[in-house]
């Protein structure tokens, strides 16, 4: 099993601030990196896929990036409606054994 | 406008069984492979069971293998799981989740809680 690490756990920042998380993979998965946020009492909403490319909707300062082991989800100035957990997960085996990171969660500073 | 409802969550002992179905609207539903996710109480996401279009293909991740079943009925546009042998870990809410690509997930139904405790 691909086991998925995120770090922080939890991230404190002020709103206009810039958020860097970061999600490890323990082994390579290529690009086949999605992340999710996730608000208190919600589902999960699709952020980006591809370990890059936004979804449908997702405003522009979410932003993807790594390959292979290493990922990162940036968010470059973050609104009131930012804070929330934020989990990655891993589709890059077939058949599916997909796995997510444990999830890292942004609180205001 | 894409909407995945979820029912059939409650409280059941271990060892009981419950069925959990998934009403979906909004979409094609015979033209989308469809999966389970489950969320225990203030944890994070494991993904369940998959199933193709056809219902032909079909997976599970290995905590489930074996007491879970996933079905669909594409002529009730509905998914379901049924569930065998129940644990107290598997107590989680359980999310109907697809994608406009099978491995990551778009739509989420607001889940329903399954409580598995004596």
């Amino acid at each position: 099993e691909i086991v998925m690490t995120q770090s922080p756990a939890t991230l404190s920042v002020s709103p206009g601030e810039r958020a860097t998380l970061s999600c490890r993979a323990s082994q390579s998965v290529s690009s086949n990196l999605a992340w999710y946020q996730q608000k208190p009492g919600q589902a999960p909403r699709l952020l980006i896929y591809g370990a890059s490319t936004r979804a449908t909707g997702i405003p522009a300062r979410f932003s993807g990036s790594g390959s292979g082991t290493e990922f990162t989800l940036t968010i470059s100035s973050l609104q009131s409606e930012d804070f929330a957990v934020y989990y990655c997960q891993q589709y890059n085996n077939w058949p599916p054994t997909w796995t997510f990171g444990q999830g890292t969660k942004v609180e205001i500073k | 406008e894409v909407q995945l409802v979820e029912s059939g969550g409650g409280l059941v002992q271990p060892g009981g069984s419950l069925r959990l179905s998934c009403a979906a609207s909004g979409f094609t539903f015979s033209s989308y492979e469809m999966n389970w996710v489950r969320q225990a109480p203030g944890k994070g996401l494991e993904w369940v069971s998959y199933i193709s279009s056809s219902g032909s293909t079909i997976y599970y991740a290995d905590s489930v293998k074996g007491r879970f079943t996933i079905s669909r009925d594409n002529a009730k546009n509905s998914l379901y799981l049924q569930m065998n042998s129940l644990r107290a870990e598997d107590t989680a809410v359980y999310y109907c989740v697809f994608g406009r690509a099978p491995y990551y997930f778009d739509y989420w139904g607001q889940g329903t809680l399954v409580t598995v405790s004596s």
